[in-house]
């Protein structure tokens, strides 16, 4: 078990230009989950995957972002035309899941991007 | 969606004294979870802990599911205890997998 891991761990952008984030999960766990946090604050949820399946989207993700798990395995996260806003650490997490939706598990959390839009 | 509250929201500790950390939520949960960020921002894990007690050498948790409250002791506090502790809830009717996280507590623990 090595644990959730993100790349970069770090990105300097211009203003206008696209980035794209991975994450790998834990390697038995089939949901993954990506989260947003700036400065201060706690953690707020973006979308989450059980295996290939995007389930849930917030508000958060503007028309702008978008995520993908092609293979129920790594995940990435795209921004496109980044604007300062946009500047804050991207959390990845696994869990497990259950046979059915009505249960919960523990998250595990990567060590994150951090964004930096100038 | 659920409120998470925490408090206090800073804590400044001598080395060796003890703590206790509050996490308030609005609804019934299926999941709480206390976290530990590191300053790199690596949330690490503390305890899964929907109810009940649970310890973890000088750290233990208690969730009263029932009057919606979780609490987190750190005992004999060290310098590596400095950081943010985050609760996190889930309630699986609103939303299957979505973390609610609390604002945090700064903990500071000078030598």
């Amino acid at each position: 078990d090595t644990g959730v891991s993100q790349d970069p761990r770090h990105k300097i952008t211009k203003r206008g230009q696209n980035v794209t984030f991975r994450c790998d999960p834990i390697s038995e766990h089939n949901r993954l989950y990506w989260y947003r946090q700036t400065l201060g604050q706690g953690p707020e949820f973006l979308t989450y995957f059980q295996n290939e399946a995007q389930l849930e989207k917030s508000r958060l993700l503007s028309d702008r972002f978008s995520a993908e798990r092609p293979k129920g395995s790594f995940s990435t996260l795209e921004i496109q035309r980044t604007e300062q806003g946009d500047s804050a650490m991207y959390l990845c997490a696994s869990s497990l899941a259950g046979v059915q939706y009505e249960t919960s598990y523990e998250q595990y959390f990567g060590p994150g991007t951090r964004l930096t839009v100038t | 969606g659920i409120q998470v509250e925490q408090s206090p929201p800073d804590l400044i500790l001598q080395e060796g004294a003890n703590s206790t950390l509050r996490c308030n939520f609005s609804d019934s949960v299926n999941n709480l979870q206390w976290f530990h960020q590191n300053p790199w921002g690596q949330l690490i894990n503390l305890f899964y802990i929907p109810s009940g007690t649970k310890q973890n050498g000088r750290l233990s948790a208690t969730t009263v599911a029932t009057e919606r409250y979780s609490l987190l002791y750190i005992s004999s506090s060290q310098t590596t205890d400095s950081g943010v502790y985050f609760c996190a809830v889930e309630k699986i009717e609103n939303s299957w997998g979505k973390l609610q996280f609390g604002a945090g507590t700064q903990v500071v623990v000078t030598p």
